[in-house]
Order: C-alpha cells, then sequence, then structure tokens
C-alpha cells in the first residue's frame, strides 16, 4: 500500500541553523501539507500546498518558514533560523484531491532544536 | 471559531468494554469530520469520517454519532481491545478540496486486559 514517507526520523539543530524537512507524498496525489505537534498537544496546521503554489497557511508559518517541491516526488519544508520553541513532531500528508478526501500522514520528523 | 474541542483528554476502559471520545465545534462551515487514531512514534492514520448529511456511520466496531443541530460528534469504540491503545483525535474540516484539518486535542485511551 501507497505510504507517505518523510526524512530524516529524528533532526536535532542549533537554534539559529536552518533546517530541511523532506518528505515523499504519495505519488498521484494532488495536495500536500505539514502539520506540526507539540509534545503532548494537538496536530496543528502550518501549510497546504497544491499546483506548485501555498494554497493556505496558518499564522505559525512566518517568514522563516517556506515550502518546495522541487521535482516531482518531494516536498520540503525549511526552517531558515530554528527557534527553542519550533522543537515539534512535523508530520507531512497528502491527498488525492476529492473533495473531503483522506489525508494519509507520513511517520513525522521529530525536530528538537538545542 | 475554529476550535474543535475534544474530551476527555485520557480514558481507560476494560477489555470488551465501550470507549466513548466526544467533539464540539463552532464553525457551520465544517463539513467533513474524520477521526485519526495515532500511535506513540507514528503519524495519525484514520480511523473512520462522516459527512453531516448522516446521523450515523458504522465501521466494524468503531462508530461516529453526528449530532448537526448540537455541533457535536462522538466516536464509540465498541468491545474494545488492548490493541486500540491509543491517541484518538476528532478533526473537521470544510468542505472545498484540499482544505486543513482542525484537529481536536486528543484522547488518550487505555484498554486494560
Amino acid at each position: 500500500e501507497p505510504e507517505v514517507t518523510q526524512t530524516p526520523s529524528h533532526q536535532v539543530t542549533q537554534m539559529g541553523q536552518e533546517v530541511i524537512l523532506r518528505c515523499v507524498p504519495i505519488s498521484n496525489h494532488l495536495y500536500f501539507y505539514w502539520y506540526r505537534q507539540i509534545l503532548g498537544q494537538k496536530v496543528e496546521f502550518l501549510v497546504s500546498f497544491y499546483n506548485n503554489e501555498i494554497s493556505e497557511k496558518s499564522e505559525i508559518f512566518d517568514d522563516q518558514f517556506s515550502v518546495e517541491r522541487p521535482d516531482g516526488s518531494n516536498f520540503t519544508l525549511k526552517i531558515r533560523s530554528t527557534k527553542l520553541e519550533d522543537s515539534a513532531m512535523y508530520f507531512c500528508a497528502s491527498m488525492k484531491g476529492a473533495v473531503a478526501d483522506t489525508q494519509y500522514f507520513g511517520p513525522g520528523t521529530r525536530l528538537t532544536v538545542l | 471559531q475554529q476550535q474543535v474541542k475534544q474530551s476527555p483528554q485520557s480514558l481507560i476502559v476494560q477489555k470488551g468494554g465501550i470507549s466513548i471520545i466526544n467533539c464540539a465545534y463552532e464553525n457551520t462551515a465544517f463539513d467533513y469530520f474524520p477521526w485519526y487514531q495515532q500511535f506513540p512514534g507514528k503519524g495519525p492514520a484514520l480511523l473512520i469520517a462522516i459527512r453531516p448529511d448522516v446521523s450515523e456511520k458504522k465501521e466494524g466496531r468503531f462508530t461516529i454519532s453526528f449530532n448537526k443541530s448540537a455541533k457535536q460528534f462522538s466516536l464509540h469504540i465498541m468491545d474494545s481491545q488492548p490493541g486500540d491503545s491509543a491517541t484518538y483525535f476528532c478533526a473537521a474540516s470544510k468542505g472545498a478540496a484540499g482544505n486543513k484539518l482542525t484537529f481536536g486535542g486528543g484522547t488518550r485511551v487505555l484498554v486494560k486486559p
């Protein structure tokens, strides 16, 4: 069964450093998302991406964040200058495209900012 | 108005018992209500979902009940098993394709053997 994959599974970085989190969505999906989950808290929407552009972003997704689909398979989230409060589990999700279709989540990348 | 409130935060149930998790929403534009199951260290996985044109949906041991007028929906896990021990999240989204999911706070369910 196709699945969303994410790398790395765990990233440790120093405050102020740039990180890139990578995702490979399911191949025939058209909508891509990043969500994050701070330890013990709920899953929060960051950004959605469709047709090579951001379709919606949350307040969390400020100028320090960017997303890119550099080729036909990868979907990346970049944090330019990490802060301690960016420490969280970051989930990539993809959806085929029908209305109210299922969003499939990857296993997540645990980001630890020291 | 975008919030989805979920209760209880945690739940302990004996094997074979019924687990009930409740969610309430405010935004009447929401019209898709999925439940996700998350095991430790894993991403959320869709369990079951409902649209507001039906009041109940059942898949195996899992049932969603939906009350549109009260803006509430709930997940019932019948004959709970130790393998059901996980965190459950309700969520909601608006109708258009590609819209984000707004998640509830999660319920950690522990099924005791």
